[in-house]
């Protein structure tokens, strides 16, 4: 079984600072990404995919790939408090096209 | 509105008994899922399924059971052979097998 990696926090931000959380990965094939956010009690909801070496942007969020070193991770500029939620990184495993998810990262934006 | 709707919201059950989850999606995706969350904990997959009539067993299959008769549907029932049953439960979809999965709202469920 292949694993993906987050620390688990909280990690405690500032208002309006950015918002770094980080996933590593066992999988070097893996080639699909995910960010979730989920509010606590709620169910998870997609931020962002990225599917390519580098960056990809969306607002205030951005995703960074880097396939060689096997870690994704997510950028939050501006954070809000309304940012503060656990995020899950998810990969798709190569073998058998199954998403792998990470436990997730407490975020907490101070303001 | 396209979306996954999980039914009940919340739910109790008396120790012994069988207990079905709804999960339904109109968004015509081929692939659904049963994830189970526990307290603090990340997801683990129950049983997923990629086709009609056809389904998988996840990591933690042990004690539940699914059926998957149409495209639409994927219910899964809690029997009393699980130990501890009481955790958030999470329905899921995606278009295909290699694209990013949606969720449902979950359906919390607590043994009395």
């Amino acid at each position: 079984q292949k694993e993906v990696e987050q620390n688990s926090g909280p990690l405690s931000v500032p208002e309006g600072a950015i918002a770094s959380l980080n996933c590593t990965y066992s999988d070097r094939v893996s080639q699909s990404f995910f960010w979730y956010r989920q509010y606590s009690g709620k169910s998870p909801e997609l931020i962002m995919s990225i599917y390519s070496n580098g960056d990809k942007e969306d607002g205030r969020f951005t995703a960074q790939l880097n396939k060689a070193s096997q870690y994704v991770s997510l950028l939050i500029r501006d954070s809000q408090p309304s940012d503060s939620a656990t995020y899950l990184c998810a990969v798709i495993q190569d073998s058998n096209y199954q998403l792998i998810w990470g436990a997730g990262t407490k975020l907490i934006i101070k303001p | 509105d396209g979306g996954i709707t999980q039914s009940p919201k919340y739910l109790f059950r008396k120790e012994g008994q069988n207990v079905t989850l709804s999960c339904e999606q109109n968004l015509n995706h081929d692939a659904m899922y049963w994830y189970r969350q526990d307290p603090g904990q990340g997801l683990r997959l129950i049983y997923y399924s990629q086709i009609v009539n056809d389904f998988q067993k996840g990591d933690i299959a042990e004690g539940y059971s699914v059926s998957r008769e149409k495209k639409e549907s994927f219910p899964l029932t809690v029997t009393s052979a699980q130990k501890n049953p009481t955790a958030f439960y999470l329905c899921a979809s995606s278009s295909w097998v290699n694209t990013e999965a949606f969720f449902g709202q979950g359906t919390r469920l607590t043994v009395v």
